[in-house]
């Protein structure tokens, strides 16, 4: 069984369109987040949700919309796609924000490419 | 500069070779260590973790932690070519949203 799951795995759009990302997990986890890595494996956060609340809310363009309709599920929406959009975005689920030991566990990416 | 700084390679070894990986940071408060493994077109999986300076083992891989010179490794003994992948180092501070700020991710190819 998959622990955390993302569709579609591959995402090819022209620029300017509208996307979204979808991400459940079956782990029982109260978090989950949105990371973004680039070309070069670099692995930055996002968001992040506890609760189906927004914790953590980076500086991304306001064209990226996080959504999550209950704790299991957190996805992303992405508006007038631009070319600098492409990179591998991974989600993620923890057990609850609150202790910093938490471990993540990450899905298996959905890689963007955009024309 | 980075909060976290990591060589990103490529690192190529003979299988059975001791491997090294580093990564420095600049952040005084980061208080939890990680180190990850990602498999090519996988997402990343926790290998190691620990919070105090010194070192941690768990069979061939030992994590080790230098919080005064802000720098931590993670050791492959015997390594094998199941071990190439990417290594991304990862910490955490006490406070603050528990953010993860990763480093860049060394790959590694452990060559049979």
């Amino acid at each position: 069984d998959t622990a955390v799951s993302q569709t579609p795995k591959y995402l090819v759009t022209q620029m300017g369109n509208d996307k979204s990302i979808k991400c459940e997990q079956n782990l029982g986890h109260d978090t989950m987040y949105w990371y973004k890595q680039d070309s070069k494996k670099f692995l930055k956060i996002m968001f992040s949700y506890n609760n189906k609340e927004l914790i953590i809310n980076e500086t991304v363009p306001n064209r990226f919309s996080p959504k999550s309709p209950d704790k299991a599920h957190l996805n992303l929406h992405i508006n007038s796609l631009e070319l600098g959009d492409s990179a591998v975005y991974f989600c993620a689920s923890s057990q609850a924000s609150g202790t910093f030991q938490e471990t993540q566990y990450f899905g298996p990416g959905t890689r963007l490419l955009v024309l | 500069q980075k909060e976290v700084e990591q060589d990103p390679g490529p690192l190529s070894v003979p299988e059975g070779a001791i491997v090294s990986l580093n990564c420095t940071y600049s952040n005084s408060a980061f208080q939890y260590f990680m180190w990850y493994r990602q498999y090519s077109r996988k997402g990343p999986e926790l290998l190691m973790y620990t919070y105090s300076s010194g070192n941690k083992e768990d069979g061939r891989f030992t994590a080790q932690v230098d919080k005064s010179s802000k720098y931590i490794s993670l050791f492959i003994r015997d390594s094998q070519p199941s071990d190439s992948a990417t290594y991304l180092c990862a910490m955490r501070q006490r406070t603050g949203g528990f953010k993860t700020i990763f480093g860049a991710g060394t790959r590694l190819f452990v060559k049979a």
